[in-house]
């Protein structure tokens, strides 16, 4: 995979955007971006992915750069609940392994 | 669809005794995985499956860890002996990635996980 790089921790205000970065230099053409986060005491979920385009769903807008060496995770209104780790994540070649860093800690704050 | 299932939730163990991990994927998804996930190495990929066959199992940290997928909805990690090293949460995950859609469908749908405790 790809290698990604996040920072460890932010913060965010309630009912703000939180704005998560992550770099993937070596990224590749036909590879993806996947975002997934892990709430407290449970399994990954699943958040957005892109390839080129800006992205957006019920949960989140994915925004790549041009060159497709950064892209940010974007939650309009942050909620508590959306106090998680968010792993950035470049799959590569067939068989759909997910490898996991570290992530970013998302703390939301009343 | 109920999603992944995973039993038990909870699990504490003496070091030596054999355990074993059970999950149900959801229906109709071709690949299914195991991770394990710690403080200090985070989530770790062990093995994974597809249409039951396992594909790498390049993460499976020991020979006393096997896992096995007798059929389209079921599979089991089990470890023999335990150890309290392998105290962890052991999640297992379901896709349901085609070979056409290659990685334009790494969606991974994850179960509750495991908390293991071998004392």
């Amino acid at each position: 995979d790809a290698k990604t790089t996040q920072p460890t921790s932010m913060d965010c205000a309630e009912g703000r955007a939180a704005n998560l970065p992550c770099n993937h230099s070596t990224i590749s053409g036909n590879e993806y971006v996947y975002w997934y986060r892990q709430i407290h005491s449970q399994g990954p979920q699943y958040i957005i992915h892109g390839l080129k385009n800006n992205e957006t769903n019920e949960m989140a807008s994915l925004i790549i750069t041009e060159d497709r060496k950064s892209s940010t995770l974007i939650l309009p209104h942050a909620t508590l609940r959306d106090t998680a780790v968010y792993y950035c994540i470049v799959p590569s070649g067939y068989g759909n392994k997910l490898v996991f860093g570290a992530g970013t800690i998302l703390r939301v704050k009343s | 669809d109920a999603g992944v299932i995973q039993s038990p939730r909870h699990e504490v163990t003496e070091m030596g005794q054999e355990v074993t991990l059970r999950c149900k994927p959801i229906s109709g998804h071709d690949y299914l995985f195991w991770y394990r996930q710690t403080m200090m190495r985070g989530l770790e990929l062990l093995i994974y499956f597809n249409n039951n066959v396992p594909i790498d199992d390049s993460g499976m940290p020991e020979d006393r860890f096997s896992a096995k997928m007798p059929n389209a909805s079921f599979s089991t990690l089990k470890i023999q002996p335990s150890e309290p090293r392998d105290s962890a949460v052991y999640f297992c995950a379901s896709s349901p990635l085609s070979e056409a859609a290659m990685n334009d469908n790494e969606k991974l749908f994850f179960g509750s996980g495991t908390q293991l405790s071998v004392l």
